[in-house]
Parts: structure tokens; sequence; C-alpha cells
């Protein structure tokens, strides 16, 4: 099955500090990935949508300036959470597809704790 | 706006029996539809995938889509421990996903 590999799993870090989260798709090409973000006990959140090549589309009060998205290749996309504070801790897990109406594979997700 | 409704659990079921989810959705031209398992600190896991009107089943895991009540569900046949988690339908709408509030299921030994 389509598998997504997503790194790292697990960051601990200080206020202020910027974290890279990257997303592969590691055997299908990858149109369109997703970043989600899921706090305890809600459901998933779609935070941004990301083609490879072009901007991403971002959901509405998600700061663009804060999550930066860059999907350089079919097979990655990366998330860079800009200056991060303790608000920002959480479960972000992304997502990818081949074509449109097949199911989305989701990574293994990446605790981010900020102190 | 569009929206999708899961029964609210938590839903307690004993080992062998069936455990049944229910799930509704306001966009009326939806196509795809999609169960999610998440164990507890995990990130969704596919389970199943339906796109036509009726049943499909796939080991334990049945899905029943109706698309003129804009209703899908999913059972789970002879439930064990290992089924304890929380299930998320997921409605595709322009190829992005709509998910529901998630149902906890526990099995109970």
């Amino acid at each position: 099955g389509a598998v997504v590999s997503q790194h790292p799993s697990w960051v601990i870090c200080k206020s202020g500090t910027s974290v890279k989260i990257e997303c592969r798709s590691l055997d299908f090409q990858a149109t369109t990935m997703f970043w989600y973000r899921q706090f305890p006990k809600q459901s998933l959140m779609l935070m941004a949508t990301s083609n490879e090549g072009s901007k991403a589309t971002y959901e509405q009060g998600v700061e663009k300036d804060k999550f930066l998205i860059n999907h350089a290749s079919l097979t990655l996309s990366t998330l860079t959470v800009t200056s991060a504070h303790p608000e920002d801790s959480s479960f972000y897990i992304c997502s990818a597809i081949s074509t449109s109406n097949q199911p989305q594979h989701f990574g293994d997700g990446t605790r981010l704790s900020i102190l | 706006q569009k929206e999708v409704e899961q029964n609210s659990g938590p839903l307690s079921v004993p080992e062998g029996a069936i455990a049944s989810l229910n799930c509704t959705y306001s966009d009326r031209v939806s196509q795809s539809f999609f169960w999610y398992r998440q164990y507890s600190g995990k990130s969704p896991e596919l389970i199943m995938s339906i796109y036509s009107n009726g049943d499909k089943e796939d080991g334990r895991f049945t899905a029943q889509l109706n698309k003129a009540s804009q209703y899908v569900s999913l059972l789970i046949r002879d439930s064990q421990p290992s089924d304890s988690a929380t299930y998320l339908c997921a409605v595709n709408e322009d190829y992005k996903l709509s998910f529901g509030a998630g149902t906890t299921v526990t099995v109970r030994a």
C-alpha cells in the first residue's frame, strides 16, 4: 500500500525556535499533500493544501507566514513552524494523494512541544 | 457549510459483538467516502473506502453508503479489544477531506 513517511516524530524545543517537518511519499508520486493539526481530544483540522511546484493554499485562520510550506518535488513537502510558541504545541500530520478521488494516506505524525 | 457528523460516543461493546458507527454528510456532490481508525497518539489509518451505494465488505468491516440519504456507516463484526480506537468518517470534497469528530469505540474483554 501507499506509504507516507514523516520526520521527525517528536520535537521538543524552546520558544522562538523554528521547526521543520518533512513529509515524503515513498512509493508513489504525490500530486497533492496536506498538512493537518490535531489538538488533544479533537479531530484533525486541515491547515493547508500543497501542490508540487506551486504555492500552498491555506485554510482560513492559518497564518501563512508562520506555517511555511514548500512542496519542491512530487515526493516531498515540508512544513516549517517559524518562531514557535507554546500555543503551537500540537500533533502535526501530513497526508498525500496521487489522484483527487483516492484516499489520503497519512504519515505517522509529529508531536511538537514548545517549552 | 460542509459538515460531517458522527454519532456521539463513546461506544462500548463486548468482545465478539458488532459495533455500529454512523455518519451523515451535508454535501450532496460528494463521491468518495472513507473510514479511518486512529489509535490514541497515532495518526489515522485507512480501513475502508466506498464510492458507490450499497455495502462493501473487507474482513470484519462492512461499510454501507446511501447517497440519497447522505449516510455512510461502518460495522465491525466480532469486535476485538484491538479494535478499541477512534473511528473517523471522512468525505472527499474537491479532493480535500472533511472529517467527522470521530467516535471512540471501546471493546470490553
